[in-house]
């Protein structure tokens, strides 16, 4: 079983649509995360998860929800999004404050 | 606000060639930085972890350094196979106060392709 699984790996969804992205760790990690990866442009850091707290929302617009019931569990609730949200959503954990990040499979999302 | 980049875009190399790849910061204040690989339509696979009192750190055919004061960072892949072709991503995670906090910041990527 990998560390960190992520759930759906694609979704295609039309803009009134609501879905949700699950993901996953069986690290043992305390932090965890959602990157953004779109065509031609760096990762991007979206939220951050210390011990279940949000502590970064990177100016992320609304129609992206987190949700991060317990240290293992991750979930980004998606509504009313646009196409230029299409784009490889990543979650990772680490240990707080060791900083190295393990990244899950992606969630190859799709607005049309 | 950091700035990572990553030089040179894509690199095409004949297999067994020993190869450098170029990691480039605007900030020093960095509590780590982390090489990653991805394959195409997938995740990040962590490479080489080096924390910011470190100067180098090795793992197998690669090497990773890096120069903190002059904001560069090399990964050095020997005897490089075609099983290495991928993206190959540079990220820096800031110092907040003795900790990062996962947040990194990204390189483009240097695409490399190994051929037979």
């Amino acid at each position: 079983e990998t560390g960190v699984t992520q759930t759906p790996r694609h979704l295609v969804m039309g803009m009134t649509n609501k879905k949700s992205l699950k993901c996953e760790q069986h690290l043992g990690h305390n932090a965890m995360y959602w990157y953004k990866q779109s065509a031609k442009k760096p990762l991007e850091l979206m939220f951050v998860y210390n011990f279940k707290e949000q502590t970064e929302n990177n100016s992320v617009p609304s129609r992206f929800s987190p949700e991060c019931p317990n240290s293992s569990h991750l979930f980004l609730h998606l509504h009313t999004l646009q196409p230029e949200d299409s784009a490889l959503y990543l979650c990772a954990s680490s240990q707080v404050r060791s900083g190295e990040l393990f990244f899950g499979e992606g969630s190859r999302l799709t607005v049309l | 606000k950091q700035e990572v980049t990553q030089i040179p875009a894509a690199l095409s190399v004949p297999e067994g060639e020993n190869l450098v790849l170029n990691c480039s910061f605007t900030d020093s204040a960095i509590y780590n930085l982390q090489w990653f690989r991805q394959d195409p339509g997938k995740g990040l696979t962590s490479l080489l972890l080096i924390q910011s009192s470190q100067r180098e750190q090795t793992s197998g055919r690669l090497n990773a350094s890096l120069d903190k004061s002059s904001g560069r960072s090399t990964l050095y892949i020997a005897a490089s196979q075609p099983g290495d072709s991928a993206t190959y991503l540079c990220a820096v995670a800031r110092n907040a106060g003795g900790t990062s906090y996962g947040k990194l910041t990204f390189g483009q990527g240097t695409i490399l392709t190994v051929h037979p």
